[in-house]
């Protein structure tokens, strides 16, 4: 069965230091793997995706995404984090052709200035 | 210019009440899901339905129920609430169908926080 995980239940970087928030997932065919971002009190906002061709995506607000099948490896990244950054992030994998999309526990990211 | 949009936002009811939460896609998708997220932020889906059919049924209570009553539409009836409803129900759409990722890419509404006393 298809499932997500993100190790990292929160994590807490300086404004203007880099982030890599992980995620690995297990399925058998080639996934689809999205990164949604969840401010508080708001919804779910699509940050990026990845279906096939270049591994390394590029998202809204300055994320990114490299996708390594080797390692089962959808990481997300952004070079340098602004405060407006803190909120609960998600790794989805979308599997079957019903388009399940089973998600991460989350990773919270809290910013300090 | 809402994409997904739900309604309530907020809703607050007593134990044994029914209740209904309704959504509403403006993107011309023919698939929409309802997702519930518990106190511990955890994202699982519920239902999911393509062109008014049913096409996924988790394992959920039979007090919820989905009416879909046309593609642009996604209600979620709740008879008999129970404290353990108490979460964040968030409806999402997307197009259906095996050719190309991005037609699956689903896009979610605000979410209605629902508590039950």
């Amino acid at each position: 069965a298809q499932s997500v995980t993100q190790p990292d239940i929160h994590i807490t970087v300086s404004e203007g230091a880099s982030l890599e928030l992980r995620c690995n997932y297990s399925y058998g065919a080639t996934p689809y793997l999205f990164w949604y971002v969840q401010s508080p009190g708001q919804g779910l906002q699509l940050l990026l995706k990845y279906f096939s061709g270049d591994t390394l995506v590029q998202g809204i607000k300055g994320f990114e995404a490299e996708f390594k099948r080797s390692q089962s490896s959808f990481n997300l990244r952004k070079p340098s984090v602004h405060w407006s950054d803190a909120a609960e992030y998600f790794c989805a994998v979308l599997t079957g052709t019903a388009s399940k999309l089973t998600f991460g526990t989350g990773t919270r990211l809290q910013v300090t200035l | 210019d809402t994409a997904v949009s739900q309604t309530p936002k907020y809703l607050v009811t007593q134990m044994g009440n029914d209740k209904s939460i309704k959504c509403e896609q403006n993107l011309g998708h023919d698939t929409m899901y309802w997702y519930k997220q518990d106190s511990k932020k955890f994202l699982k889906i519920m239902f999911s339905y393509n062109n008014k059919e049913l096409i996924i049924n988790e394992t959920v209570p039979n007090r919820f129920s989905p009416k879909s009553p046309d593609k642009a539409h996604l209600n979620l009836h709740i008879n008999s609430l129970e404290l353990g409803d108490s979460a964040v129900y968030f409806c999402a759409s997307s197009l259906f169908g095996s050719r190309g990722g991005d037609r699956k890419t689903q896009y979610f509404g605000p979410g209605t926080r629902l508590l039950v006393l």
